[in-house]
């Protein structure tokens, strides 16, 4: 069975900072790998996801994740935060194509000028 | 492209009666949808995957009899929250793969459920 652990509910930077929002998996087969983001009362919204090609991954608005398949991460960056990029994000694994995703508990993104 | 609509987004309704929500995939057929289940400030809990044409599966500890889940064609799935009490008040999701097989799943906007 897969899982997924995300570091850190709620990780507070300032605009134009660095993000790093923290994700490891747990799969017994190669995983697919997905970093979702979720504002208030919305669904979510693919930022990016690993699929066994490139282990860099570059989603949309600047986020990109790496896949270390030693350290089993998935760890979301960005170079610098805006206002906008405040919300929740999820980590989600899947172990193949047809199956459900598997989500972590996410993270709180909260951006101060 | 690759677009799903939830509907409706909020609904109040009284304890003991039944709410329909329906999820629509717009511009792809979904030969499987799943519906999840988000408490405040909480992750997204998985209660079933529907699949066109056939019963639902649902997950451990989630009610058939409570979630009906019906998948009709491959663009609509409902899901009917039947004889519904306060405990089911929820935030819930629907998603859709594409049947092209890639493995990311699309998301509706959500249906916020409210029984008083």
């Amino acid at each position: 069975a897969q899982s997924v652990t995300q570091l850190g509910s709620h990780v507070s930077v300032s605009e134009g900072a660095l993000v790093l929002l923290r994700c490891n998996y747990s799969s017994s087969v190669p995983p697919y790998l997905f970093w979702y983001v979720q504002y208030p009362n919305q669904g979510l919204q693919l930022l990016l996801k690993y699929t066994s090609a490139a282990t860099l991954v570059k989603g949309i608005n600047d986020f990109e994740a790496e896949f270390k398949k030693s350290e089993t991460s998935f760890h979301l960056t960005k170079p610098s935060a805006h206002m906008s990029d405040a919300a929740e994000y999820f980590c989600a694994v899947s172990d193949q194509a047809g199956t459900a995703l598997i989500f972590g508990k996410g993270t709180t993104l909260s951006v101060s000028s | 492209g690759a677009v799903v609509s939830q509907h409706p987004s909020w609904v109040i309704c009284k304890s003991g009666t039944s709410v329909k929500i329906e999820c629509r995939s717009l511009d792809f057929q979904a030969t499987t949808m799943f519906w999840y289940r988000q408490f405040p400030k909480q992750s997204l809990m998985l209660m079933a995957t529907s699949n066109e044409g056939s019963k639902a599966t649902y997950e451990q500890g989630v009610e058939k009899d409570k979630f009906l889940i019906n998948h009709a064609s491959l663009t609509l799935s409902t899901l009917t929250v039947t004889s519904a009490h306060p405990e089911d008040s929820s935030f819930y999701i629907c998603s859709a793969r594409d049947h092209s097989g890639t493995p990311e799943l699309f998301f509706g906007e959500g249906s916020r459920l409210t029984v008083l």
